[in-house]
Parts: structure tokens; C-alpha cells; sequence
């Protein structure tokens, strides 16, 4: 079971664009949400990560969308650059000390 | 920031011999300790989670007898793969919670570690 659904699977940008990752999830446990970018042959890094209590979260170009009705969130990059180009995975945890769960990811490629 | 690191960063071996990974928490201890397996263009699948001192805990489906995970410190946990076999070629990474973190959710990871069975 998928407990979390990441789409779309790939993605490319324009230059200067707006890039939308979609994820939905099933555990209403969840309750942190965190979007991780990934280089080709590197560990995940940690962009944004939010809670529920919470619809909105924006950090530099990255924003995060949080919809708790319809168990969704996204991922928003204003102004896509090149150095963007990477895979972006979403995630989930209901509890602190438990581990994330992925979704399947999404590669990205901006355009210039 | 809270650094992982893990070595080594790529590793070839033959079949049928064990393999050690080594994930260390640089600059903070780490209460839980997870490891992940990636296939290629795949995403990061849970194999176990370790907390310092005790026995890991496998996710369903993963051996434990083949898959150890030793968790002997707050700063070091390690993952042997043993009798390895070509399947087991993957990229295999660590992550840590941080012991008394201002946000007790996040997870650090480690760089990864490629290993290649021939």
C-alpha cells in the first residue's frame, strides 16, 4: 500500500517558470510533511517541510501547499532555474520518532 | 548544521562476501538512526530503523539475518550486508534524529553509499 502518491513522475520547465509537484496521502496520522531534493548519486536534502496546523509555507522560492480536507500538498518553485534540475521527493511521518515514508518522486528539469 | 556522514561512499565486492556501511552523526548524537535503500530512479524504501542500545527494527519483507544493523553509539550506527548477492546492488543511505533537537521530526541523511555485487 502506497501510503503516499507523488505525481506527476517528471516534469520540465521553462527557465523562469513555476514548477508544481503534486503528493496525496492516506494516514490521517501524518502529521509532517517535508519535500526533499535529490542530486543524481546523493543523499536527499531537506527544502520545506510543514505541519497541519498550517496551509501555507513559503521559504525563498519554495512554497508548500497543504490541503489537510483533501490529504494533499504540493510543492511550488517560483522562477525554475537550471540548478533545480533534480529529483524531488515528498515524504510523510505521523510521529517523531518514526521514519519517513517517500513518495515515488518526481525529476525535474528546468529549461534554459 | 547536523552532518551525516557514511563510508564508504562506493563499494564493489564479490558474491557471496559481506559488505560493512558505516553511517556517523558528525556533530550531534543521534537517538534513532534509519537506513533506506534506493534503486536506480527509484524512491528511498525503509529497511529498519535502530535506536542506540537496543535491536533494530526491520520493515516487513527485509531480512534481518542478512541486513545487520549494529547501532552501538549515539554517534555510529553500521549496516553489513552479508553473503551479498548482485540484487542487493543498490544505493543505500542512513538518516538521524537528533537527541534533544529543537525539531524532534527532522531527519538528516547521509550522502549514501553505492554498492555494486558482482
Amino acid at each position: 500500500q502506497q501510503q503516499v502518491k507523488q505525481s506527476p513522475q517528471s516534469l520540465i520547465v521553462q527557465k523562469g517558470g513555476i514548477s508544481i509537484i503534486n503528493c496525496a496521502y492516506e494516514n490521517t496520522a501524518f502529521d509532517y510533511f517535508p519535500w526533499y531534493q535529490q542530486f543524481p548519486g546523493k543523499g536527499p536534502a531537506l527544502l520545506i517541510a510543514i505541519r497541519p496546523d498550517v496551509s501555507e509555507k513559503k521559504e525563498g522560492r519554495f512554497t508548500i501547499s497543504f490541503n489537510k480536507s483533501a490529504k494533499q500538498f504540493s510543492l511550488h518553485i517560483m522562477d525554475s532555474q537550471p540548478g533545480d534540475s533534480a529529483t524531488y521527493f515528498c515524504a510523510a511521518k505521523r510521529q517523531a520518532g518514526t521514519a519517513l515514508i517517500f513518495g515515488k518522486g518526481t525529476t525535474l528539469s528546468v529549461s534554459s | 548544521g547536523a552532518v551525516v556522514s557514511q563510508h564508504p561512499s562506493r563499494v564493489i565486492c564479490k558474491s557471496g562476501t559481506s559488505v560493512k556501511i558505516e553511517c556517523r552523526s558528525l556533530d550531534f548524537q543521534a537517538t534513532t538512526m534509519f537506513w533506506y535503500r534506493q534503486f536506480p530512479k527509484q524512491s528511498l524504501m525503509l529497511m529498519a530503523t535502530s535506536n542506540e542500545g537496543s535491536k533494530a527494527t526491520y520493515e516487513q519483507g527485509v531480512e534481518k539475518d542478512k541486513f545487520l544493523i549494529n547501532h552501538a553509539s549515539l554517534t555510529l550506527s553500521t549496516l553489513t550486508v552479508t553473503s551479498a548477492h548482485p540484487e542487493d546492488s543498490s544505493f543505500y543511505i542512513c538518516s538521524a534524529r537528533i537527541l534533544r533537537a529543537l525539531d524532534p521530526y527532522e531527519q538528516y541523511f547521509g550522502p549514501g553509499t553505492r554498492l555494486t555485487v558482482t
